[in-house]
């Protein structure tokens, strides 16, 4: 099976680095994918890492370590409209398993 | 550029109702589409998807069912609603070229009473 855990809340203020953690347990594994979930809406893609290392797409990055099985999602210069639920995600033969989610609040 | 569309939004049923919740696909062929539910304050549990017309596979044992009439179209039902089939029920799709991103409706939020 897959399992994957993250931390509930993380709280950070405007113009602050924040690092939201992903720590993965499955069987077989292809690669850790990140999404964002606005209070009401849709998840959104943010990004995918298949190999070890650091992507990077404007202000957030993505890391990955597999030998580790950790990875994390990392939001610079953060913003109000960053406020909103972050959940990592393992794809596996066309089928995603998510974690709970991480609630990032940004504080003035 | 492709599109999803899921609808209703907001559904408010009482216990023991029929469900239909519909989500269409526009600008791709043969997507793989899935159905998904969010508890309030929880992650997305996978209960459906499929790769093409009429293959449905169903993740978790429940009370509701799914069926693809058409290659962009997905439907998730039940003959008989109950109260824990309340949450948030998300239709997605992607490609077998681009699995490692889902692209997801807009949702509905389903409160049975």
């Amino acid at each position: 099976g897959q399992s994957l855990e993250q931390p509930s809340e993380v709280t950070a203020v405007e113009g602050a680095i924040v690092q939201i953690n992903c720590t993965y347990q499955t069987s077989g594994f292809y690669g850790l994918s990140w999404y964002q979930q606005h209070d009401g809406g849709a998840p959104t893609f943010l990004s995918y890492n298949a190999l070890d290392g650091l992507e990077e797409t404007g202000r957030f990055s993505s890391f990955l370590s597999r030998s580790d099985s950790y990875g994390y999602l990392l939001l610079q210069e953060l913003q109000m409209k960053d406020s909103a639920s972050y959940f990592c995600a393992v794809p596996n033969a066309g089928k995603s398993t998510f974690g709970d989610g991480t609630t990032l609040t940004v504080k003035p | 550029s492709q599109t999803i569309h899921q609808w209703p939004a907001t559904l408010v049923q009482p216990v023991g109702s029929p469900l239909s919740l519909e989500c269409t696909v526009e600008g791709t062929s043969n997507p793989n589409l899935y159905w998904y539910r969010q508890a309030a304050g929880r992650g997305l549990q996978l209960l459906f998807y499929s790769v093409g017309i009429g293959q449905i596979s169903s993740e978790v044992p429940q009370n509701l069912s799914a069926s693809r009439p058409q290659d962009r179209q997905f439907i998730l039902s039940s003959k008989k609603l109950l109260l824990s089939d309340s949450g948030f029920y998300l239709c997605a799709w992607n490609t077998g070229a681009t699995n490692e991103k889902l692209f997801f409706g807009s949702g509905t939020q389903l409160s049975v009473l």
